[in-house]
């Protein structure tokens, strides 16, 4: 257990609203990523993290927004979810050199997201 | 643009055969290579991590090998078990801390 934990695990909204899924830490790792998963698509990248407040996009980035405030927190807004926003998303960490490879990448349990 | 491609696709086996997965990609120059199970409606769960510089990883009846040059990994289950059963992904990164691509998986069937 890489000590990560994602809020919420499972939500429905509807197309036009703001939502925000949260990813939290409890190791200290330096890197925080989100992906999201899709049939035929496989895992792509949305947006990453390097450090606070430091970030930068992914291949898919259009209509997310991320924040990282803090070390063990990462935010993923979606600033008005459309139905092609309905995925699963995953959020990741790496870079804790006193935790097996400090390259290795631990993710979390998933939050479904439904777009209606 | 890194791609990774997984074949086959999806592999039905009997109980205690062992197997070989495959993973390529097209851009030899990666930092790592990541093999993941993920089991029906769960998070991804590491298995093993190969640095560039490696040619193999063993974790129990897991091993991982890495031939950059020809841009293959291979992932090699000994005596397979039902509980062996999940979609295996792998997945490759470009510089350390950089983003994963990954593979769209192999789902193993292991049969009692």
């Amino acid at each position: 257990d890489a000590g990560i934990t994602q809020s919420p695990r499972h939500k429905v909204t509807e197309t036009g609203t703001p939502v925000t899924l949260r990813c939290h830490q409890t190791e200290n790792h330096r890197y925080m990523y989100w992906y999201r998963q899709d049939p035929g698509h496989g895992l792509r990248l949305i947006h990453y993290s390097y450090g606070v407040k430091d970030t930068d996009k992914g291949e898919v980035s259009d209509g997310y927004s991320v924040s990282r405030s803090k070390t063990e927190d990462f935010l993923l807004t979606l600033e008005s979810a459309t139905s092609s926003q309905t995925s699963v998303y995953f959020c990741a960490i790496s870079g804790n050199g006193g935790r097996s490879s400090y390259n290795e990448q631990f993710f979390g349990p998933g939050t479904r997201l439904t777009v209606l | 643009k890194q791609e990774v491609t997984q074949i086959p696709a999806a592999l039905s086996v009997p109980e205690g055969e062992n197997l070989v997965l495959n993973c390529s990609f097209t851009d030899s120059a990666i930092y790592n290579l990541q093999w993941f199970r993920q089991d029906p409606g769960k998070g991804l769960t590491s298995l093993l991590l190969i640095q560039s510089s490696q040619r193999e990883q063993t974790s129990g009846r897991l091993n991982a090998s890495l031939d950059k040059s020809s841009g293959r990994s291979t992932l090699y289950i000994a005596a397979s078990q039902p509980g062996d059963s999940a979609t295996y992904l792998c997945a490759v990164g470009k510089t350390s801390g950089s983003r994963l691509t990954f593979g769209e998986g192999t789902q193993l069937t292991v049969n009692p």
